[in-house]
């Protein structure tokens, strides 16, 4: 089945700084992918949708300044967390639409993010 | 997308059958009900979706009520992996590339 690879699992930072979560698709081209963020206990919230070629979509309240938004290649999407703050510690997670097989998602395996 | 209601929590004993409700009443003709589950620390992954017609796979099978306004997704043989928040949600057919609007789903927990 369609493989989502998400790098790194688990990233500690300090405040102020800047980290970068890739998302890739293995063995499929995905024109799309999404991006969610999800607090302890609760249920993941869509944060924006990535489209190939073009710029992101970002939901309400999501500031697009600040969370990064980079979709170069079919197999490839990349979220920047910019000048990180302890709220925004979060478990982040990627998924992307496979042409052919549209009634799944495939994830990737999350990054946990800690801001000090 | 139309809502779903599950249970927050459910309980199962180690190698029994667990059924997991969903309530879908304002569900469309054109939506399809997936599961998805969530284990620890993990993005979530595809369980099983139908239309109409009960559907069997290798994880679980999916029980759609004739008037479509509930489901229940079975695991014939819960097992301690099996631990995990199962998400109900219904997906219009012409979706495409839109992405999934996760609930609240039910925690199973898996007693040995």
């Amino acid at each position: 089945g369609a493989v989502v690879s998400q790098h790194p699992s688990r990233v500690i930072c300090k405040s102020g700084t800047s980290v970068k979560i890739e998302c890739r698709s293995l063995d499929f081209q995905a024109t799309t992918m999404f991006w969610y963020r999800q607090f302890p206990k609760q249920s993941l919230m869509l944060m924006a949708t990535s489209n190939e070629g073009s710029k992101a979509t970002y939901e309400q309240g999501v500031e697009k300044d600040k969370f990064l938004i980079n979709h170069a290649s079919l197999t490839l999407s990349t979220l920047t967390v910019t000048s990180a703050h302890p709220e925004d510690s979060s478990f982040y997670i990627c998924s992307a639409i496979s042409q052919g097989l549209e009634e799944k998602l495939f994830f990737g395996s999350g990054t946990q993010l800690s801001v000090l | 997308d139309a809502k779903t209601t599950q249970p927050n929590s459910m309980e199962s004993n180690e190698e029994e059958p667990v059924h997991l409700p969903c309530n879908h009443s304002t569900i469309s003709g054109t939506d399809y009900i997936h599961w998805y589950r969530q284990l620890p620390s993990q993005g979530p992954e595809y369980v099983i979706h139908g239309l109409t017609s009960n559907v069997n796979n290798r994880m679980a099978s999916l029980a759609i009520a004739e008037d479509r306004k509930s489901s229940t997704l079975i695991l014939h043989r819960a097992t301690l992996r099996d631990a995990a928040v199962y998400y109900c949600i219904l997906r219009d057919r012409g979706s495409g590339n839109t992405p999934l609007v996760f609930g609240k789903g039910t925690r199973l927990s898996v007693i040995a």
